[in-house]
């Protein structure tokens, strides 16, 4: 079940220090997404990237920061400014809207963060 | 404001029995609306699409601008059905770029036998 990896699958963080979660993809696709998945409140949209070295904020980009300097990488950092980083966080990619319409995104398997 | 409702957490139905997943939303404009399931130990996966009008393991689901609703449903619900099922919304299309995805809550159905 390749095409979208994202490392490590469990990561704990220390308050104050800021961590960085990867996201790659193998599928070519030139968006890639970033959510945040916690109990009882679906995902939410942290930062997204429609093509390399542009992003945009999504609707809880505060604490956050991303990065796209290559189409295969998303890299996350969650910093100390993040208030309550503790969650699921899940990478997705795109092709982007072709044909029409929007095309399907694809899910990374997560990571779970935790802050001790 | 979009805003993607799903007003059960939790669903419980029995193996052969009709299933229905409730969906409501708030949108302004025209929007997409999806459908996102994710098995137990599985990645998140989209179902169906509204714009495709299409079956999906039986699934379908109809888009309601009256009712801004988007239920999912399934006539004969199957024991491999039971999962979370997210609904999901997106704004107008905008050409070769990203899709910004509203997501609803989610609920996690049960099938039992």
């Amino acid at each position: 079940d390749g095409g979208i990896t994202q490392s490590p699958k469990y990561l704990f963080r220390k308050e104050g220090q800021n961590v960085t979660l990867s996201c790659e993809q193998n599928l070519n696709h030139d968006a890639m997404y970033w959510y945040r998945q916690d109990p009882g409140q679906g995902l939410r949209l942290i930062y997204y990237s429609q093509i390399v070295n542009d992003f945009q904020k999504g609707d809880i980009a505060e604490g956050y920061s991303v990065s796209r300097e290559k189409k295969e990488s998303f890299p996350l950092t969650v910093t100390s400014a993040q208030k309550n980083p503790t969650a699921f966080y899940l990478c997705a990619s795109s092709t982007g809207a072709l044909g029409g319409y929007y095309n399907e995104q694809f899910f990374g398997p997560g990571t779970r963060l935790t802050v001790l | 404001a979009q805003r993607v409702t799903q007003p059960e957490k939790l669903l419980s139905v029995f193996k052969g029995a009709p299933v229905e997943l409730k969906c409501n939303y708030s949108y302004s404009g025209s929007p997409e609306l999806f459908w996102y399931v994710q098995y137990s130990r599985q990645r998140l996966q989209l179902l169906l699409r509204h714009i495709s009008r299409e079956s999906i393991k039986g699934f379908t689901a109809d888009l309601n601008k009256g009712e801004t609703s988007f239920h999912l449903k399934k006539p004969f619900a199957q024991e491999e059905d039971s999962a979370m099922y997210y609904c999901a919304l997106s704004g107008p299309l905008i050409i070769q770029g990203a899709q910004k995805l509203v997501f609803g809550q989610g609920t996690r159905l049960t099938i039992n036998p």
